[in-house]
């Protein structure tokens, strides 16, 4: 069966960096996806990879290994606005997302 | 502006109903979909539309139908054969997959609660 499998919640402070990993095992891989989504609210994209390396994009930066079925979203000077949940996806071989739980990140000052 | 619109936001019915649920966009995009979203549980694929009069059953369809009349408007029907039909629904609209950089965004989703 295809998986996405991520942290259920985390936690970190104001002005910190924190690291949200995501690993996958799905049919096939058309790209990855991160997204951010408040409480309540809809997901906003944030950031796509489908070739190995790292992204980078303001405070946000977007890692993936296709070898190793993985990635990570880091943040770095969190803002208490960045408190949210953040969610992995995965395009597998029929262009359908398969999502992960999404990871709760608690920013505390 | 361009966007995706849900309505309406909170939706209360009786068990037994049928309801539908509205999703509109003015993004020109040919794809749209609808999820479900649980507590604890990622979105989960309802239903998908590549194209107008055309869409495609996802992996939880049982007790949902949809219709594709026009580009822009893809309404979800949840019967009243859905067992668990409390939930937020996120309605999504894309460029075809498999184009790149294929994001899909969402509307501000309705929260559908069965009394």
């Amino acid at each position: 069966g295809q998986n996405i499998d991520q942290p259920t919640e985390m936690t970190a402070t104001e002005g910190a960096i924190v690291q949200i990993n995501c690993t996958y095992q799905t049919s096939g891989f058309n790209g990855l996806f991160w997204y951010q989504q408040h409480a309540g609210e809809a997901p906003t994209f944030l950031s796509y990879n489908v070739l190995d390396g790292l992204e980078e994009k303001g405070r946000f930066s977007s890692f993936l290994s296709r070898s190793k079925g993985y990635s990570y979203l880091l943040l770095k000077e969190l803002q208490m606005k960045d408190s949210a949940s953040y969610l992995c996806a995965v395009m597998d071989s029929n262009y359908q997302l398969i999502w992960g739980a999404g990871t709760k990140l608690i920013i505390k000052p | 502006d361009g966007g995706i619109t849900q309505s309406p936001k909170y939706l209360f019915r009786k068990e037994g109903q049928n309801v539908t649920l509205s999703c509109e966009q003015n993004l020109n995009h040919d794809a749209m979909y609808w999820y479900r979203q649980d507590p604890g549980q990622g979105l989960r694929l309802i239903y998908y539309s590549q194209i107008v009069n055309d869409f495609q059953k996802g992996d939880i369809a049982e007790g949902y139908s949809v219709s594709r009349e026009k580009k822009e408007s893809f309404p979800l029907t949840v019967t009243s054969a859905q067992k668990n039909p409390t939930a937020f629904y996120l309605c999504a609209s894309s460029i075809p997959p498999g184009q790149g950089n294929d994001e899909q965004f969402f509307g501000p989703g309705t929260r559908l609660t069965v009394l």
